[in-house]
């Protein structure tokens, strides 16, 4: 069990360039989240999947677009990258059951960096 | 959207003293989490804990959710507990959307 998987580790961009950072976990969850880490921060929500076939906004949206590709997996895409988007980026799912548990589990994260 | 306050920002210790680190949050929340991310910056779950009481060697927590607060204790430190201790909350009316609080960084010294 591998659990929450992200490609990849370390990115470096330019301004301007687009990329896609993936996630895949194994652990049959229903939701699914991107978060991005800067530094001395906690934390800071970008989109959440609940559910397959469904994206929401998070705290931070601008910049970024999201796929929900099947129930595994969940892609995070960069369309014109900023240097304000340098961050470590983590995935995170969670089993939403009955009533409000919704533990998360989280990936090693993607360091990105934009020049 | 619910604001999260961790106390104190940064700690130091010796290997062997004890600590309590703190979480207050601004509503009622339905989970509450507490992380630890090494200094690899990882994140390692360590307890999950809406309200009540739980430990875990020498890690126990308690939140009580009336009082709007969080405590992690941690005992018998040792240098591998050094790394940034995070609290995380949902929303109250959204249960996708977790806040975290901007961490204790903690280092303990041998």
């Amino acid at each position: 069990n591998a659990g929450v998987t992200q490609t990849p580790k370390f990115q470096v961009l330019k301004t301007g360039q687009s990329m896609t950072l993936q996630c895949a976990q194994d652990m049959n969850h229903n939701s699914m989240y991107w978060y991005r880490q800067d530094p001395g921060m906690g934390l800071r929500l970008i989109y959440y999947s609940a559910s397959e076939g469904t994206t929401d906004k998070g705290e931070v949206p601008n910049g970024y677009n999201v796929s929900r590709l099947n129930k595994r997996e969940f892609s995070l895409r960069l369309e014109s990258a900023a240097p304000s988007q340098t961050s470590v980026y983590f995935c995170a799912s969670s089993d939403r059951g009955s009533g409000a548990y919704n533990e998360q589990f989280f990936g090693p994260g993607t360091r990105l960096t934009v020049l | 959207g619910i604001q999260v306050e961790q106390s104190p920002p940064d700690l130091i210790l010796q290997e062997g003293a004890n600590s309590t680190l703190r979480c207050n949050f601004s509503d009622s929340v339905n989970n509450l989490q507490w992380f630890h991310q090494n200094p690899w910056g990882q994140l390692i779950n360590l307890f999950y804990i809406p309200s009540g009481t739980k430990q875990n060697g020498r890690l126990s927590a308690t939140t009580v959710a009336t009082e709007r607060y969080s405590l992690l204790y941690i005992s018998s430190s040792q240098t591998t507990d050094s790394g940034v201790y995070f609290c995380a909350v949902l929303q109250p009316y959204n249960n996708n959307d977790m806040r975290f609080g901007a961490g204790t960084r903690l280092t303990v010294k041998p």
